[in-house]
């Protein structure tokens, strides 16, 4: 099974801000099946970015994603009041598709 | 519009059973792999297990393969997941959803607000 690190566990930034949010792998991950979710209190995640860089349908362009191998990056270039969320990374090249245990974007 | 809804939680004591639902509607079902991903109480997301379009492959963590079951109907674009020997660590939110595209190797684009299934005596 393919284990998924995330860091920081928290970040506390203020609005405006650049949020940089890193997910390592412990075996590379296939074809960089690397996505991104976003999640809120209460609600269901909601996928951000694929392929370990393309943006879903309808995520602003300020999210973006880079990475490959086992090294894997999530960018918020300019921290929105509503991007205060739960960031979890998820691997889906390999079963069990494993997620990462989160990073906590907070208000600073 | 995509919809995926839960039903079927609840609270069950130790070894008991539980089936869920997940009804789909707004997509062609059949065309897309399924999956089940849980989440305990303050704590982070753990997939499940998935199903290909026609039900002819499955495939599940290791920690509850023999315990949980994975099944579709598609005449009645509907997903299921039957739990057997439930424990307290079962204890979660239980979310089906969708895979973006048609292989198994896919993210998960669209989700169910979930449903609670609680353990205990």
């Amino acid at each position: 099974e393919i284990v998924l690190t995330q860091s920081p566990g928290t970040l506390s930034l203020s609005p405006g801000e650049r949020a940089t949010l890193s997910c390592r792998a412990s075996q590379s991950v296939t074809s960089s099946y690397l996505a991104w979710y976003q999640q809120k209190p209460g609600q269901a995640p909601r996928l951000l970015i694929y392929g370990a860089s393309s943006r879903a349908t309808g995520i602003p362009d300020r999210f973006s994603g880079s990475g490959s191998g086992t090294d894997f990056t999530l960018t918020i270039s300019r921290l929105e009041p509503e991007d205060f969320a739960v960031y979890y990374c998820q691997q889906y090249g390999r079963s069990p598709f494993t997620f990462g245990p989160g990073t906590k974007v907070d208000i600073k | 519009e995509v919809q995926l809804v839960e039903s079927g939680g609840g609270l069950v004591q130790p070894g008991g059973s539980l089936r869920l639902s997940c009804a789909a509607s707004g997509f062609t079902f059949s065309n897309y792999w399924m999956t089940w991903v849980r989440q305990a109480p303050g704590k982070g997301l753990e997939w499940v297990a998935n199903i290909k379009q026609d039900g002819s492959e499955n495939y599940y963590v290791d920690s509850l393969k023999g315990r949980f079951t994975i099944s579709r109907d598609n005449a009645r674009n509907s997903l299921y997941l039957q739990m057997n020997s439930l424990r307290a660590d079962d204890t979660a939110v239980y979310y089906c959803a969708r895979g973006v595209f048609w292989y198994s190797s896919s993210p998960f684009d669209y989700w169910g607000q979930g449903t609670l299934v609680t353990v205990s005596s």
